[in-house]
């Protein structure tokens, strides 16, 4: 039922440094690609979205990349912060919302 | 306002049983829907209500139902649990059906023994 799929499983990244991960759908009919972030005893909280009729869109250090041809985008943090350890999930709606396996991030001080 | 509230926070059935699982989404969102967070499956969509209507479902096992109430609150119920079904249920709230902005609650954390 995997829908989109994320990559890497895990992400070790020293502060300071661009963390990056990956995702790729096949179906056209999503129309809102958000991501997710998740801390543990928590629920994932909305970090970023964009529309396919966007290339880029930035909120301070996280930019989503989007590339309708290819059909994936990808989160890039930037200037990574111990705080930004977490889960990472993608996610492509159409009438509902489909989840990527998600990503672990840990920033090494 | 307040967030997305589901209870219980913890919960452990023997195999066999039937549990119902709460979630009162935040006022004013209508469409609520279930997800099951498993560390080898992911978020697994269950389905969404929305008006007191199912309007997508998963695909999961008839043993998984749901509804909705006119205040919008739902309840899932798993029935006949099984091993596998320990998970962390989570539920999101949106404004309306089809709109994006889902919010979620922290879940219920669900153990089969």
């Amino acid at each position: 039922q995997q829908q989109v799929k994320q990559s890497p499983q895990s992400l070790i990244v020293q502060k300071g440094g661009i963390s990056i991960i990956n995702c790729a759908y096949e179906n056209t009919a999503f129309d809102y690609f958000p991501w997710y972030q998740q801390f543990p005893g928590k629920g994932p909280a909305l970090l970023i979205a964009i529309r396919p009729d966007v290339s880029e869109k930035k909120e301070g250090r996280f930019t989503i990349s989007f590339n309708k041809s290819a059909k994936q985008f990808s989160l890039h943090i930037m200037d990574s912060q111990p705080g930004d350890s977490a889960t990472y999930f993608c996610a492509a709606r159409s009438n509902d919302m489909r989840f990527g396996a998600g990503t672990r991030l840990t920033v090494k001080p | 306002k307040a967030g997305v509230t589901q209870t219980p926070r913890y919960l452990i059935k023997t195999r066999g049983q039937q549990v119902t699982l709460s979630c009162s989404p935040i006022s004013g969102h209508r469409s609520v829907s279930w997800y099951q967070q498993t560390p080898g499956q992911g978020l697994q969509f269950l389905f969404e209500y929305f008006s007191e209507t199912q309007r997508n479902k998963g695909n999961f096992p008839g043993r998984f139902s749901g509804r909705q109430f006119s205040n919008s609150r739902s309840e899932m119920n798993v029935s006949t649990l099984e091993l596998g079904d320990s998970a962390l249920y989570l539920c999101a709230s949106r404004r309306s059906y089809g709109l994006e902005g889902y919010t979620f609650g922290s879940g219920t954390r669900l153990t089969v023994v």
